[in-house]
């Protein structure tokens, strides 16, 4: 069964890194979002993509985040120079809207930020 | 906003023994899904009712929803250690984003 792919599974970065976290999604897919989730605490919706562009952003997507789809492949999400708060559980998933409305989520990238 | 609350926060059951969540939401929904995560993991989807469906069936899961009181419930029918996770309801209208609640920790107890 197709899945959601993410890479890497665990990224160390120093405080004020860039980072990109990337992601393949099902290959039929249109619409391409990511979530995170802070330890303990609620899975929080970041940005969705659709159409080579942002559709929604939350107001944790600041200004030091953006996504991109370089190719028909792979979704990055890259955070520019990160604070030890962004530190969390990263999440992709994709959306075939013309057959679905779910939302199948990748095993996530875990963020640490020292 | 279409966040989903659960309810209880946290449930814990012997193996074999039924477990129930509730779901219940504020805005009108095209359908309903509930996902379960692993400790840290990522989130698996479980089952998709739509509004004009009352309940719905999967193995052990078996889903009610009724719009008129904006409220779904997740029945997970003789349970087993792999269940213990924790679980989510996420109401929809579309290609939304997803808006999670705390969601219910099930713990199943051998």
């Amino acid at each position: 069964e197709p899945e959601v792919t993410q890479t890497p599974s665990h990224q160390v970065t120093q405080m004020g890194q860039e980072v990109i976290l990337r992601c393949v999604p099902i290959s039929n897919h249109l619409y391409f979002y990511w979530y995170r989730q802070i330890l303990g605490q609620k899975v929080e919706f970041l940005v969705s993509f659709y159409n080579n562009e942002i559709s929604e952003k939350s107001e944790i997507f600041d200004d030091q985040f953006s996504v991109e789809r370089p190719d028909g492949s792979n979704f990055t999400l890259k955070i520019r120079s990160t604070k030890l708060e962004d530190s969390a559980m990263y999440f992709c998933a994709s959306l075939d809207r013309e057959h679905a409305d779910t939302q199948y989520f990748g095993p996530g990238t875990r963020l640490t930020v020292l | 906003s279409q966040q989903g609350e659960e309810d209880p926060q946290a449930l814990s059951i012997q193996e074999g023994e039924n477990a129930t969540m509730n779901c219940s939401y504020k805005t009108s929904i095209n359908n309903l899904q509930w996902y379960r995560q692993n400790s840290g993991r990522g989130l698996v989807h479980l089952i998709l009712i739509r509004s004009n469906e009352r309940e719905k069936h999967s193995g052990r899961l078996r889903v009610t929803l009724d719009t008129s009181k904006k409220s779904s419930s997740l029945l997970i029918t003789a349970s087993r250690a792999a269940d213990t996770a924790s679980y989510f309801c996420a109401p929809r209208r579309g290609a939304q984003k997803l808006v999670f609640g705390q969601g219910t920790r099930l713990t199943i107890n051998p």
